[in-house]
């Protein structure tokens, strides 16, 4: 079965350090999307894109954070000056072939720790 | 948004049948009803979505009444391995569209 994949599963950083999480979604897939999830909270959305641009964010995804396709396979997410409060696991996914139930696929998410 | 209620967390045995139930007064028309499951230190898992009625695949069941505001999700025969953590969204199936989680079941299987 084909699955997203993320890399590194674990990255520290100092603050005010800029960090680049990569993500590889399912080729064919469309839409790809970024959430995050704190420690003991909730899932959170931060930002989806699509045909090279973003669709949505969410107020998490201020202009300390930038999302890119450089290419036909990757998917990264940029924080550029990483904050304490940033700490957290970083799920990419992606979704949407034609014919396909929606459902989003996500990756094993990358651990981020800022000290 | 439909805002979704379901219980914080629910104790099972390995091979009895979990059930939990989503309260969603306010969903929509368009509104689908989905859960994904999430294993500690894991990204959420799509198990199942559905409309009305009920929807079965090889993992779930998913329960609808008519008036919708309500679903259960129905794992049969249980095991260790479905400890996890079980969210109930609502939302237009359409695609792109963001997910947006709760606080979900904390569902613990015990031998």
């Amino acid at each position: 079965e084909p699955e997203v994949t993320q890399t590194p599963s674990h990255q520290v950083t100092q603050m005010g350090q800029e960090v680049i999480l990569r993500c590889v979604p399912i080729s064919n897939h469309l839409y790809f999307y970024w959430y995050r999830q704190i420690l003991g909270q909730k899932v959170e959305f931060l930002v989806s894109f699509y045909n090279n641009e973003i669709s949505e964010k969410s107020e998490i995804f201020d202009d300390q954070f930038s999302v890119e396709r450089p290419d036909g396979s990757n998917f990264t997410l940029k924080i550029r000056s990483t904050k304490l409060e940033d700490s957290a696991m970083y799920f990419c996914a992606s979704s949407y072939i034609a014919g396909s139930s929606y459902e989003q696929y996500f990756g094993p998410g990358t651990r981020l720790t800022v000290t | 948004l439909a805002k979704t209620t379901q219980p914080i967390s629910m104790d099972s045995y390995e091979g009895q049948e979990v059930n939990i139930t989503c309260s969603h007064n306010n969903i929509a028309t368009n509104d689908y009803i989905t859960w994904y499951q999430q294993f500690p230190s894991q990204g959420p898992r799509f198990i199942i979505q559905g409309y009305k009625t009920k929807v079965t695949n090889e993992v779930a069941s998913l329960f609808i009444p008519a008036d919708r505001k309500s679903s259960t999700l129905s794992l049969p025969r249980v095991s260790l391995s479905d400890t996890a953590v079980y969210y109930c969204l609502v939302g237009e199936r359409a695609a792109g569209n963001k997910l947006t989680f709760g606080g979900g079941t904390r569902v613990l299987v015990k031998p």
